[in-house]
C-alpha cells in the first residue's frame, strides 16, 4: 500500500499562476521528498524535509510539512510551461527509512 | 558526473525471452535501488542495495526476477522468462548518506515484451 499520496491526480492553470500539491501520509516518517517528473524521464529530486522541519524553501518551491496531519504541500509560485510534469512525493516509514512513492500530481502549465 | 546510467533505453522483446537491465550509478553513492513503473501501480521498489550487498528484495515480484550488484559500480535486473505483464519503465537510482536521502535516477529502460 501507498505511504504517501498526493492530492489532486491533475492539476491544470496558466503560466504565471501559483501550483499548489498535497501529499497525505499514515505513519510517522524521518523524511519527506518531493520529486518531478518529465514526460519520458527519470525523476528529479526537488527537495527534502525533515519531521523536525516545518518549511523549506528553493527558488519558486515552497514545501510546508504538518506532522500532526501527517500532509505535506508543494508550492510553485509564479508557473511556467516549462513546470508541466508530475510530481511525486516520498516518505520514509519512521523505522524502515526506505522511501515509498505517491502516484503522483500530473501538472499542466500553459502558457 | 554523467549521472545514473542505464541501458538499453528501449527492450522490446518476445514472451519468453530472457531480459538484462543494467546500470551504472553515480561514484561514491553506496546506495541503489532498482523500480518498476506502470500506469496501474505508480512506481514500486523492487529491490535495493547497501555497499553492493541486497538488504530489502522484498519488492521483486516472482523467482523470475534476480537482481545483482558485483561491483560498486555496475548492477544488472534480470527477466527469466518475461512475460507481457513485466512491460514497464525500470529504473535503477543511487544515492549515499542513507536510503532515505535524495535519490539520482536513471533514465529509465522501457520494456515491452510481446
Amino acid at each position: 500500500s501507498q505511504q504517501g499520496e498526493e492530492d489532486p491526480q491533475a492539476l491544470s492553470i496558466q503560466e504565471g499562476e501559483n501550483a499548489t500539491m498535497n501529499c497525505s501520509y499514515k505513519t510517522s516518517i524521518n523524511n519527506l521528498q518531493w520529486y518531478r517528473q518529465n514526460s519520458g524521464r527519470g525523476l528529479v529530486h526537488l527537495i527534502l524535509i525533515r519531521s523536525n522541519e516545518r518549511e523549506k524553501h528553493s527558488g519558486r518551491l515552497r514545501v510546508t510539512l504538518d506532522t500532526s496531519k501527517k500532509s505535506s504541500s508543494l508550492l510553485i509560485t509564479a508557473s511556467r510551461a516549462a513546470d508541466t510534469a508530475s510530481y511525486f512525493c516520498a516518505t520514509d516509514k519512521g523505522g524502515s527509512y526506505i522511501p515509498t512513492f505517491g502516484r503522483g500530481t500530473s501538472l499542466i502549465v500553459h502558457p | 558526473d554523467a549521472g545514473v546510467i542505464q541501458s538499453p533505453r528501449h527492450e522490446v522483446t518476445e514472451m519468453g525471452q530472457e531480459v538484462t537491465l543494467r546500470c551504472k550509478p553515480i561514484s561514491g553513492h553506496d546506495y541503489l535501488f532498482w523500480y518498476r513503473q506502470t500506469m496501474m501501480r505508480g512506481l514500486e521498489l523492487l529491490i535495493y542495495f547497501n555497499n553492493n550487498v541486497p538488504i530489502d528484495d522484498s519488492g521483486m515480484p516472482e523467482d523470475r526476477f534476480s537482481a545483482k550488484m558485483p561491483n560498486a559500480s555496475f548492477s544488472t535486473l534480470k527477466i527469466q522468462p518475461s512475460e507481457p505483464r513485466d512491460s514497464a519503465v525500470y529504473f535503477c537510482a543511487s544515492t549515499t548518506g542513507g536510503p532515505s536521502y535524495e535519490q539520482y535516477f536513471g533514465p529509465g529502460t522501457r520494456l515491452t515484451v510481446t
